[in-house]
């Protein structure tokens, strides 16, 4: 049974990063199959993929557009997770985040992260 | 991006009413549409995949169908855990949701 657990501050002041992490349990960060994603939930923007990491022999990302400059999704194999961190946060992405598992080209989202509410405020 | 449409947004039935949920891509899609069930306070979770393969442990009266940018979910027999909000999601290209269908008590 794969499980994700979500760690990380739930408030960032504007302009600073935002980090989280997610540990996996059984499963594998350097999976050839599976890709480990972040995706948020608002009540204006709704559900937003993120991103993800995954490796294919070699370690790839790909990133939405809406946050491309601002984002980095990093694996760490060491320690079987994976991390987000989006930088010069604003109100607007005040949201739930939810680490993810994608697991294959085929199957989309299958395990989901407990969500970690994420309050951007001074 | 692809955009996805759902209809409607909320959705008033009964217990034992058949229910169709639909969902529309901006541009074709094939078949990579997947179904989620979200109830409050909680993750979504993944009911169809594929646009019509049930996932494990998904009860058989939920079923998908549709291919290029039209897409339905269908609950047979709407039970009373059922009452949830619903979420297509394409991923043929990148990943996107449609904004969702509440499904509630009429």
């Amino acid at each position: 049974q794969v499980q994700l657990q979500q760690s990380g501050p739930g408030l960032a002041k504007p302009s600073q990063t935002l980090s989280l992490t997610c540990a996996i349990s059984g499963d594998s960060v350097s999976s050839n199959t599976a890709a480990w994603t972040w995706i948020r939930q608002s009540p204006s923007r709704g559900l937003e993929w993120l991103g993800k990491t995954y490796y294919r022999s070699k370690w790839y990302t790909d990133y939405a557009l809406s946050v491309k400059s601002r984002i980095t999704i990093s694996p760490d194999p060491s320690k079987n997770q994976f991390s987000l961190q989006l930088d010069s946060v604003t109100p607007e992405d005040t949201a739930v985040y939810y680490c993810v598992r994608e697991a294959s080209a085929a199957r989309p989202f299958d395990y989901w992260g407990q969500g970690t509410l994420v309050t951007v405020s001074s | 991006d692809i955009q996805m449409t759902q209809s409607p947004s909320t959705l008033s039935a009964s217990v034992g009413d058949r229910v169709t949920l639909t969902c529309r891509a901006s541009q074709y899609i094939s078949s990579w549409l997947a179904w989620y069930q979200q109830k409050p306070g909680k993750a979504p979770k993944l009911l169809i995949y594929k646009a019509s393969t049930l996932e494990s442990g998904v009860p058989s009266r939920f079923s998908g169908s549709g291919s290029g940018t039209e897409f339905t979910l269908t609950i047979s027999s709407l039970q009373p855990d059922d009452f949830a909000t619903y979420y297509c999601q394409q991923y043929n290209s990148y990943r996107t949701f449609g904004q969702g269908t509440k499904v509630e008590v009429k």
